[in-house]
């Protein structure tokens, strides 16, 4: 059973505010990565973190980042909203920067009018 | 850019019916492979990897699934599908930079 839990569970925004997206890793996993899902769509990688330092970054711009702190927990932040951020994010967490045994959570739903 | 195709959007088969989901990739190096698992309600979960080794690697649940590097392909497999495999199912990859990409997904139902 899968320990990664995120928060809040849904969020609604408006366009050019900044917000905030949580993450508690499974026990043990010294990685996280955050992912954003669209709907019909797979996840796709925004980064990664192992050891409280960015390891990976996919095709997102800067006002996307994170932080990862020293309990492995990890804040997913993106400021300057834009309606195409509506998605689903995901937080994984892994025993390595590899994905060995990576966990995902439930998601976080944000809506952005 | 590396990029990763599944190949059916929506397949639908009846229990006992085998199963193939295909997965094609477009990086030419080293990849580690994986397939997860979305049943409904729950979360995404790690059904089979491969890193490196046997190509055929198997999973939970009775899937397995062939690496077969010439075709750039990781296609999932099971011999005899049931009711509850209805999920939605997601070929990655990890090839370089710790980027992880997902395909877009193949929804299984599976008719009792």
């Amino acid at each position: 059973e899968t320990g990664v839990t995120q928060s809040p569970t849904h969020l609604i925004k408006t366009r050019g505010q900044q917000v905030t997206l949580r993450c508690s890793s499974q026990s043990g996993h010294n990685t996280v990565s955050w992912y954003q899902q669209a709907l019909g769509q797979g996840p796709q990688f925004i980064f990664q973190y192992y050891r409280e330092e960015e390891n990976g970054r996919g095709n997102f711009p800067p006002r996307f980042s994170g932080l990862q702190f020293p309990n492995y927990s990890s804040e997913l932040n993106v400021n300057a909203l834009e309606l195409d951020d509506s998605a689903l994010y995901l937080c994984a967490s892994s025993l390595d920067p590899a994905y060995n045994e990576q966990f995902f959570g439930p998601g976080t739903r944000l809506t952005v009018l | 850019a590396q990029s990763v195709s599944q190949h059916n959007h929506h397949v639908i088969l009846s229990e006992a019916a085998s199963l193939e989901l295909g997965c094609n990739y477009s990086y030419g190096g080293t990849v580690n492979l994986f397939w997860y698992v979305q049943y409904p309600g729950q979360h995404l979960q790690l059904l089979l990897k491969y890193f490196s080794g046997d190509p055929l690697v198997k999973g939970i649940k009775g899937f397995e699934a062939e690496f077969i590097k010439s075709k750039f392909s990781f296609n999932l497999r099971k011999p005899s599908v049931q009711w509850s495999d209805t999920a939605e199912y997601f070929c990655a990859v990890n090839a370089f930079n710790n980027d992880m990409r997902f395909g877009a997904g193949t929804r299984l139902t599976v008719k009792p």
